[in-house]
């Protein structure tokens, strides 16, 4: 599986978009991008994957450069819920593996 | 429906026992996988079991084993423990552990700690 860089941490306020980056500069063609997040003591969460067009779904928009290098996950309207860690991920979907590398992911701080 | 159920969420034992934990996937899901998480080493993955079978497996001494049942539940076990076995072991569940929409689904997690 393709190794993702993330930033360590960023902020932003309560109730604006958090935008989050991903750079996957060598994913292959058949590699979709997950996201997941962790919040503080819980198991991860699946948040929403995608292969090169934009997905949508009720938690968070996904954005992915046309190629594909880079993503971008965005919550539209952050809540203090929302600090966690967010992990990247990109994989294959098809095949026998289902394994989920994770990386050290960014750490989001929803501020009041 | 029920989510992931891991017993027991907390656990302490002492060097050189042996642990068994549990895992309870979503109705209906056939593929278990377990990761162990640390400050140091984040989420790694170590097994995965489909169908009884185990079907991958990460890159971890053969103290970490596991098994699955006909009913899908499934049991990891840690022998001969050692200091850095300390972690959360988390366990996730999916309808069939791969293709493109098959998301995985991760139980609370069973916090060890190794005196």
């Amino acid at each position: 599986d393709a190794k993702t860089t993330q930033p360590p941490s960023m902020d932003c306020a309560e109730g604006r978009a958090a935008n989050l980056p991903c750079n996957h500069s060598t994913i292959s063609g058949n590699e979709y991008v997950y996201w997941y997040r962790q919040i503080h003591s819980q198991g991860p969460q699946y948040i929403i994957h995608g292969l090169k067009n934009n997905e949508t779904n009720e938690m968070a928009s996904l954005i992915i450069t046309e190629d594909r290098k880079s993503s971008t996950l965005i919550l539209p309207h952050a809540t203090l819920r929302d600090t966690a860690v967010y992990y990247c991920i990109v994989r294959v979907a098809d095949g026998a593996n289902s394994k989920l590398t994770f990386g050290k992911g960014i750490t989001l701080s929803v501020r009041p | 429906k029920a989510g992931v159920t891991q017993t027991p969420r907390y656990l302490i034992k002492t060097r050189g026992q042996q642990v068994t934990l549990s895992c309870s996937p979503i109705s209906g899901h056939r593929s278990v996988s377990w990761y162990q998480q640390t400050p140091g080493q984040g989420l790694q993955f170590l097994f995965e079991y489909f169908s009884e079978t185990q079907r991958n497996k990460g890159n971890f001494p053969g103290r970490f084993s596991g098994r699955q049942f006909s009913n899908s539940r499934s049991e990891m076990n840690v022998s001969t423990l050692e200091l850095g076995d300390s972690a959360l072991y988390l366990c996730a569940s999916s309808w069939r552990g791969q293709g493109i929409d098959n998301e995985q689904f991760f139980g609370p997690g069973t916090r060890l700690t190794v005196l």
